[in-house]
């Protein structure tokens, strides 16, 4: 069973529209992370969540934005989508409580027209 | 800060040993991952690293020294379906459990 579900897994937007990509884990994880990813390079750290604190990378661009609601659900905004935005975006989670791995979802693919 | 450093390219021979090393330099430390990562998928848990030593599992083994900062991936018995990018990632706690990752390391096996 799926513990870090990403939804959409492809996100087709326009141009300057608004979208939102979503995660939900069943983990009960304290901690959540947001990458980007393209194409042949690593992923990318955008922000994290240590429980409701909220950590911002310094090179993260104020179009990404972000929301935890409660602890199983986490939200990606990208207020202005560039064709630059084009990417894989990865959600994962990680507990504090423990020794435990990262979990990864299967990651959102967003394309730019 | 952190610093994470590994190869950027490996290339063997099916059916031989590859080993890939990562260095690390972070404020604090509490855990370092190994995730393999096919092209257009997300990454797949490998091992994970917390204490000083080695941890086997089947065909993959890792190692750690925290005093080092030193951390090795080894994939015996090569397969060719082991050709993806391998990445080293530390988690620490001194930043809120933050968890980065080096630029991973494109392993190809070759027949």
């Amino acid at each position: 069973d799926a513990m870090v579900i990403q939804n959409p897994r492809y996100q087709v937007t326009q141009f300057g529209k608004p979208v939102t990509l979503s995660c939900s884990q069943t983990l009960n994880h304290n901690v959540m992370y947001w990458y980007q990813q393209k194409s042949s390079q690593a992923p990318k750290l955008l922000f994290h969540y240590y429980d409701k604190d909220f950590n911002n990378e310094a090179d993260t661009p104020d179009n990404f934005q972000s929301r935890r609601p409660n602890t199983s659900f986490c939200f990606l905004d990208i207020r202005s989508p560039g064709l630059g935005d084009a990417a894989m975006y990865l959600c994962a989670t990680s507990t504090t409580r423990g020794s435990t791995e990262a979990f990864f979802g299967q990651g959102t693919r967003l394309t730019v027209v | 800060g952190q610093n994470i450093d590994q190869p950027t390219e490996m290339t063997a021979t099916e059916g031989a040993i590859v080993q890939i090393n990562c260095t690390y330099q972070t404020s604090g430390f509490n855990g370092l991952f190994w995730y393999q990562q096919h092209a257009g998928e997300a990454p797949t848990f490998l091992s994970y690293n917390v204490l000083d030593g080695l941890e086997e599992k089947g065909r993959f083994s890792s190692f750690l020294s925290r005093s080092k900062g030193y951390s090795y991936l080894l994939l015996k018995e090569l397969q060719m379906k082991d050709s993806a990018s391998y990445l080293c990632a530390v988690r620490d706690p001194s930043d809120d459990y933050k968890l980065s990752f080096g630029a991973g390391t494109t392993v190809t096996v070759r027949a």
